[in-house]
């Protein structure tokens, strides 16, 4: 069956380091994938979308990449601030569908000041 | 604009009674998804509409569930009878048209006990 698996263990980064988060995808091969950041209490929100013909995107401090052999997508957030911490999730369709979406259980990550 | 509105933001009740969870999608989007997230399964999209008709409710867990989507800037999610493991929060999240992006209402989260 399809997966969308995150790293469920922590990533504690130092202020101003890169952070990379890792999103990887068995069975399935999706048109796209997604990026939600979400805060304790709160809805995901949208961050970026890299599709299947793309290598790369980027977003201010942002940046997705999309591997379709390694079948794997890094998110990395650059010169990261405490206020980046947060739950981040990938997403991608749910197979041949757009419609629907599957989520990876999320990364949380902390920045130290 | 608003953003996707949920109420309750809490809600805390006894196994057995009625739970109805109320959602208004951004106006102007067609598409409405209601989601749950736990712990353990992270998030699971139960059932979603376009145009105020379900598409698919593959994901709902059991007859106990149930949705509707009356007009386009209403829709409800019932749990009848409830029990404890429908313990979560859950997110409905809104779509116009095509586009990929879906956006979150706060959620509700929920305490059956």
């Amino acid at each position: 069956s399809q997966k969308i698996e995150q790293n469920s263990e922590a990533l504690n980064i130092q202020e101003g380091k890169t952070a990379t988060l890792t999103c990887n995808y068995t069975n399935y091969s999706p048109a796209y994938l997604q990026w939600y950041r979400q805060d304790p209490g709160r809805g995901p929100v949208f961050l970026l979308l890299i599709r299947e013909n793309e290598k790369e995107k980027r977003k201010e401090r942002l940046k997705v990449t999309f591997d379709t052999t390694l079948k794997q997508s890094l998110f990395h957030i650059t010169a990261s601030q405490p206020a980046d911490s947060a739950t981040y999730l990938c997403a991608s369709n749910y197979g041949g569908a757009t419609n629907k979406l599957i989520f990876g259980t999320g990364t949380l990550l902390a920045v130290q000041p | 604009d608003a953003g996707v509105i949920q109420s309750p933001r809490h809600e805390v009740t006894e196994m057995g009674q009625e739970v109805t969870l109320r959602c208004k999608p951004i106006s102007g989007h067609d598409y409405l998804f209601w989601y749950r997230q736990t712990m353990m399964r992270g998030l699971e999209l139960l059932i979603y509409f376009n145009n105020n008709v379900p598409i698919d409710d593959s994901g709902m867990p059991e007859d106990r569930f149930s949705a509707k989507m009356p007009n386009a800037s209403f829709s409800t999610l019932k749990i009848q009878p409830s029990e404890p493991r429908d313990s979560a929060v859950y997110f409905c999240a809104s779509r116009r048209g095509f586009g990929e992006t879906q956006y979150f209402g706060p959620g509700t989260r929920l305490l059956v006990l």
